[in-house]
């Protein structure tokens, strides 16, 4: 079946640095692909999509590129904030489905 | 309402009792989810309805889990005799028509069965 693989947390970063979250994913056909975002106390919000093959979905300086030959979709961000301190989750939307599949999740910490 | 609301946002059961969690979903959404996020996971897909129809339900872990949509608004979960395995966050999910629009979550509901 569908499934989404990130890697474990928690990522400890000082502010500033560079943060990578890698996913991968298995799914046949060409799935849309996620990431959400928990802040603390908060509900999941999308944070960006890509909904085909080398589309790069961005949104508040974090970047993905939907990489098919690699079943991938990391997620990049250049300079991190202690704001940006959460939870992120990938996530597959199968071409003909309606329910997401998401990975574990990973925990990053941002120190001032 | 501004987003998904989920009520109770705590619920702490004594074994074998039953529970109702509450979604109310944003106004229009023609679409509803519920997940159950396991502590330190990511969400398990549960139920999905479209308007009042359960198209969905391939989620639910047991016949003790059974969930409900009545007037296509507003969702019911119902966990009968709970056991500790249920102890999780469970999470409602609404979105507009179209399956590529975004799908907009409520703050979940944690149960601990005790």
């Amino acid at each position: 079946g569908d499934s989404v693989t990130q890697m474990e947390g928690p990522v400890t970063l000082s502010e500033e640095a560079f943060l990578t979250i890698n996913c991968t994913y298995t799914a046949t056909g060409y799935p849309s692909l996620f990431w959400y975002v928990q802040y603390p106390g908060e509900g999941l919000q999308l944070l960006l999509k890509a909904t085909k093959a080398d589309d790069k979905g961005s949104n508040k300086g974090f970047e993905a590129t939907y990489r098919k030959e690699t079943t991938s979709f990391h997620l990049e961000k250049g300079s991190v904030q202690v704001s940006d301190s959460a939870v992120y989750f990938c996530a597959l939307l199968k071409a003909a489905g309606n329910k997401l599949t998401f990975g574990g999740g990973t925990r990053v910490l941002v120190k001032p | 309402g501004a987003g998904v609301s989920q009520s109770p946002r705590y619920k702490v059961a004594k074994r074998g009792q039953d529970v109702a969690l509450r979604c109310d979903p944003i106004s229009g959404h023609v679409s509803l989810f519920w997940y159950q996020q396991a502590l330190g996971q990511g969400p398990e897909f549960l139920t999905y309805f479209q308007n009042e129809a359960q198209l969905d339900k391939s989620g639910l872990p047991s016949d003790r889990f059974f969930a409900e949509r009545p007037e296509g608004s507003v969702s019911t979960l119902k966990i009968q005799r709970t056991q500790q395995e249920d102890s999780a966050v469970y999470l409602c999910a609404s979105r507009s028509t179209g399956r590529d629009t975004e799908a907009f979550f409520g703050q979940g509901t944690r149960l601990t069965v005790v």
